[in-house]
């Protein structure tokens, strides 16, 4: 099945800065990749997606960026606020399936 | 507004008492899934359906039952819970097909088996 690996695990970045985190995934069948923030005590919430006919996406301060050939994909986030500071999960689902495969998360600190 | 309910949010037993973890969505979602969250192993899942009576495992299904007599409702159940069945638990759902979007998430239910 899907293997989705996120990288990496904790990231801490100063206000102002920008913060990237990249995940490979192994099926390359998978067409659909969505980000999730989860603060605490929440559940995760779908802040973007990306289907696999695109390469880029951008929204404000949020952008992902998709390589097809290599398999990995990445979250890029802008002059960072620390309201950001969550857990981020990447996910991929395949063409032949409805289920999501989540990667292990990545923990954001944003530090004024 | 469009949500994913589950109740209750926090759950204390004891071992082999059986519980129900209710899911529902007003959406219209034709597929529900729930995971379970754990430190450094992120969401895993446990048992998905596609729609009203079809239901199938996920990767961690040992231990749960899950039924879909309702479009709406996907509860958890955990007949006789033991220790390794603390978790943090999701309910989740979606448009079928691979037009859908992304899931919904509901607020997470924390259960802790003692």
């Amino acid at each position: 099945g899907e293997n989705v690996e996120q990288h990496p695990s904790t990231l801490s970045v100063q206000e102002g800065d920008s913060a990237v985190i990249k995940c490979t995934y192994s099926d390359s069948a998978s067409n659909y990749f969505p980000w999730y923030k989860q603060e605490l005590g929440k559940g995760p919430q779908l802040i973007i997606d990306i289907r696999s006919n695109v390469g880029e996406k951008k929204d404000q301060r949020i952008a992902v960026t998709l390589n097809k050939t290599a398999k990995h994909f990445s979250l890029h986030i802008t002059e960072t606020q620390p309201e950001d500071s969550a857990v981020y999960f990447c996910a991929a689902r395949s063409n032949s399936g409805y289920a999501l495969n989540f990667g292990k998360g990545t923990s954001l600190l944003v530090t004024p | 507004e469009a949500q994913v309910t589950q109740n209750p949010r926090y759950l204390i037993t004891v071992t082999g008492k059986k519980l129900t973890v209710t899911c529902s969505q007003n959406m219209n979602h034709e597929y529900m899934s729930w995971y379970r969250q754990d430190p450094g192993l992120g969401l895993r899942q446990i048992y998905y359906s596609m729609n009203v009576e079809v239901t199938d495992k996920g990767d961690v299904p040992e231990g749960y039952k899950v039924s879909r007599k309702e479009k709406r409702n996907f509860p958890l159940i955990l007949e006789s819970p033991s220790p390794n069945q603390t978790s943090l638990y999701f309910c989740a759902s979606s448009f079928a097909g691979t037009g859908g979007a992304g899931y919904t998430f509901g607020s997470g239910t924390r259960l802790t088996v003692v």
